[in-house]
């Protein structure tokens, strides 16, 4: 079975501090998809990142990168200078790619606080 | 621009009357999705669509129907909704099934409160 962990269930930065996000994983496909999706107080789960299980290479878009290793099972999330506009919910989640299993298996999702 | 389309934004229902939420999208994708989203919860998914093929999950009760009348279109029917029924829905799509184009893009979500 799926599993994804984000033990951080909330952080609380000053702007413009870096924050990482954890993020670990179990399953036992050999293919998999992992994701990074935001949740803002608005309520709309906004995608950020896709990584394929056979591409390790980290990722940067701006401000946010991410750091997936599979020795580890970990995908996690760093924002660098951190904005009050980050403030949000941010949920991990996985996809394996067996069969018919269309299901996204989320995190618990880690609230990010970030004060001017 | 294309997008998830989730109507209407808040519903307000009362116990055991029927309650129907409604998803749009101009993506055209294949696959649709309901999520309930409980307060500080991670989002949980009830089922989907790949198509016109249904897909519940073992978990959802009966009480939550869903149809799809086209492509663009997702309905979520709550037939006797239950103060456990308060919740966000999420309404999500995806172009096909997992695989290397499956990010799910989401609505904005409906907020239900069951009086």
């Amino acid at each position: 079975a799926q599993k994804v962990t984000q033990a951080q269930t909330e952080i609380s930065v000053v702007e413009k501090e870096d924050v990482t996000l954890d993020c670990v994983y179990e399953t036992r496909d050999t293919t998999y998809y992992l994701f990074w999706y935001k949740q803002p107080p608005s309520g709309e789960l906004v995608f950020l990142i896709r990584r394929n299980s056979f591409d390790e290479q980290n990722e940067i878009s701006g401000r946010y990168s991410w750091n997936f290793q599979k020795s580890t099972s970990s995908f996690n999330f760093t924002i660098t200078a951190s904005q009050v506009v980050d403030s949000a919910v941010y949920f991990c989640a996985l996809s394996e790619s067996g069969g018919s299993n269309y299901k996204l298996t989320f995190g618990k999702g880690t609230l990010l606080t970030v004060n001017p | 621009d294309a997008m998830v389309i989730q109507n209407p934004r808040y519903q307000v229902t009362q116990f055991g009357k029927p309650v129907t939420l409604s998803c749009s999208q101009t993506l055209n994708h294949n696959v649709m999705y309901w999520y309930q989203q409980k307060s500080s919860q991670a989002p949980k998914l009830l089922f989907h669509y790949y198509d016109k093929d249904f897909n519940n999950e073992a978990d959802t009760p009966d009480n939550f129907q869903s149809r799809r009348p086209n492509t663009s279109f997702c309905f979520l029917d709550i037939r006797s909704p239950g103060l456990g029924d308060a919740a966000m829905y999420l309404c999500a799509t995806s172009r096909e099934k997992p695989g290397q184009y499956n990010e799910q893009f989401f609505g904005p979500g409906t907020r239900l409160t069951v009086l």
